[in-house]
């Protein structure tokens, strides 16, 4: 069973750029969430997809957007890249129960970027 | 809003001795607790989770937690640590997104450096 992949693992980009950035959950997950994590911190929430739809952001800009599939993989974007903003970008995906709260997050390995 | 305090940057243990990691939160209503285990350029494992019942609570590769409410801490365990538990160890607390599922809030991280 492939748990969460993510691609690419590393990446290079300019200030000012743009990024794309996948992710594909385990299998039988359906919920995917975005995780920034900076260099010596803890990942910071970005945003949690469910059926196609953003359902929750964290304190982020509108530079950082996402999708959904409809099988489930989702991107994160990123537009206008920041020096700040290098750093590795973790994506979790979960299964939901419904009435269920208490579902358990796999993380990816993360793409590291570096805005240059 | 829910946060996470890991009150030690830096732990070192000989290899043998046991091991205890801090860990303070803060949420109003009845916690979802985990820790994750991170080693270099790597994502996020999953080493134990407390949503309720027993405060004591068994993980993976030896590790256990404590859950107690009166003093808002999860501390994790070890009786022996081997060389190999070298890595980074985050608490998070999980608060319920509506219509999905749960969003980690993460503390800073404590490395645990083991020495043979």
């Amino acid at each position: 069973d492939a748990g969460v992949t993510q691609s690419p693992t590393h990446l290079i980009k300019t200030r000012g750029q743009q990024v794309t950035l996948r992710c594909s959950p385990k299998s039988g997950h359906d919920t995917v969430s975005w995780y920034q994590q900076a260099l010596g911190q803890g990942p910071q929430f970005i945003f949690q997809y469910y059926e196609e739809e953003e359902r929750q952001r964290g304190n982020f800009p509108d530079r950082f957007s996402g999708h959904q599939f409809p099988n489930y993989s989702s991107e994160l974007n990123v537009n206008a890249l920041l020096l700040g903003d290098s750093a590795l970008y973790l994506c979790a995906s979960s299964p939901i129960y419904s009435g269920q709260p208490n579902t358990e997050a796999f993380f990816g390995q993360g793409t590291r970027l570096t805005v240059v | 809003a829910q946060s996470v305090t890991q009150p030690d940057i830096h732990i070192t243990v000989s290899e043998g001795a046991s091991l205890e990691l801090r860990c303070n939160y803060s949420y109003g209503a009845t916690p979802y607790l985990f820790w994750y285990v991170q080693s270099p350029g790597q994502g996020l494992q999953l080493l134990l989770k407390y949503f309720s019942g027993d405060t004591l609570v068994q993980g993976i590769k030896g590790f256990e937690a404590e859950f107690k409410r009166s003093q808002s801490s999860f501390n994790l365990r070890k009786p022996s640590v081997h060389w190999s538990d070298a890595a980074e160890y985050f608490c998070a607390v999980g608060a319920r997104i509506t219509g999905g599922g749960n969003k980690l809030t993460f503390g800073t991280g404590t490395q645990l450096k083991v020495e043979l």
